[in-house]
């Protein structure tokens, strides 16, 4: 089975500060695709960024960027500059190259951006 | 910017009745999803849909649920006899195309509580 795991229930970070948010999958499908999504208070999930599994470059939007390392099965996400509207519960999801859409979820990390 | 919106955005119901959550996905998407999150838990898959019949759907999507896109803009999730479990917020997404996985458009979702 499929899975999606991010070990940091809770994460913080200083304004103006980097911070990187952990994710692993473990998938034996060749052909799929990475994603963060951002849900805030207001529970809305938004799509940060993502990255499909067969490009070498890393995704980057803006001050957010992916480190992703396919053989180790890790999919980091990278929030530079952070600001206040940052904060908000992250989730990493997996998806494949199928007609159905599924997505795969990780836990969520919650990130707290600190004055 | 289109969006997905969801009615109504809490629901609160007793154990065993008939529950609809409605979705109106954005206007030209083909492939339309459920997802719920248990408070505090991860995201989980529940059904996609295309073409007006279902994709596929995970071991949580059991005879109790159906799915029905009624008319050219609704899409409704029906829990036929709610159990105390089912609480959860509800998350309607569509997307233009399943394959190649096109961006997941998540809407603000409906909080259901079975009391």
């Amino acid at each position: 089975a499929q899975t999606v795991t991010q070990s940091q229930p809770e994460m913080s970070v200083q304004e103006a500060e980097t911070v990187t948010l952990s994710c692993t999958y473990d998938t034996s499908e060749s052909d799929y695709y990475l994603f963060w999504y951002k849900q805030p208070p207001s529970r809305q999930m938004i799509l940060v960024i993502r990255q499909e599994a067969y490009k070498q470059q890393n995704a980057t939007e803006n001050r957010f960027s992916v480190n992703f390392q396919k053989a180790a099965k890790s999919f980091s996400l990278k929030i530079s500059d952070s600001q206040l509207g940052d904060a908000a519960m992250y989730f990493c999801a997996e998806g494949f190259s199928s007609n159905t859409g599924k997505l795969i979820f990780g836990q969520g990390t919650t990130l707290q951006v600190k004055p | 910017e289109p969006e997905v919106t969801q009615t109504p955005s809490h629901q609160v119901t007793q154990m065993g009745q008939e529950v609809i959550l409605r979705c109106v996905p954005i206007s030209n998407h083909l492939y339309f999803y459920w997802y719920r999150q248990i408070l505090g838990q991860k995201v989980e898959f529940l059904v996609s849909f295309y073409n007006n019949e279902i994709s596929e759907k995970s071991e949580i999507f059991d005879d109790q649920f159906s799915v029905e896109r009624p008319d050219g803009s609704n899409f409704t999730l029906k829990i036929r006899s709610t159990k105390l479990e089912d609480s959860a917020m509800y998350f309607c997404a569509s997307s233009s195309s399943g394959r190649y996985q096109e961006t997941q458009y998540f809407g603000p979702g409906t909080r259901l509580l079975v009391l």
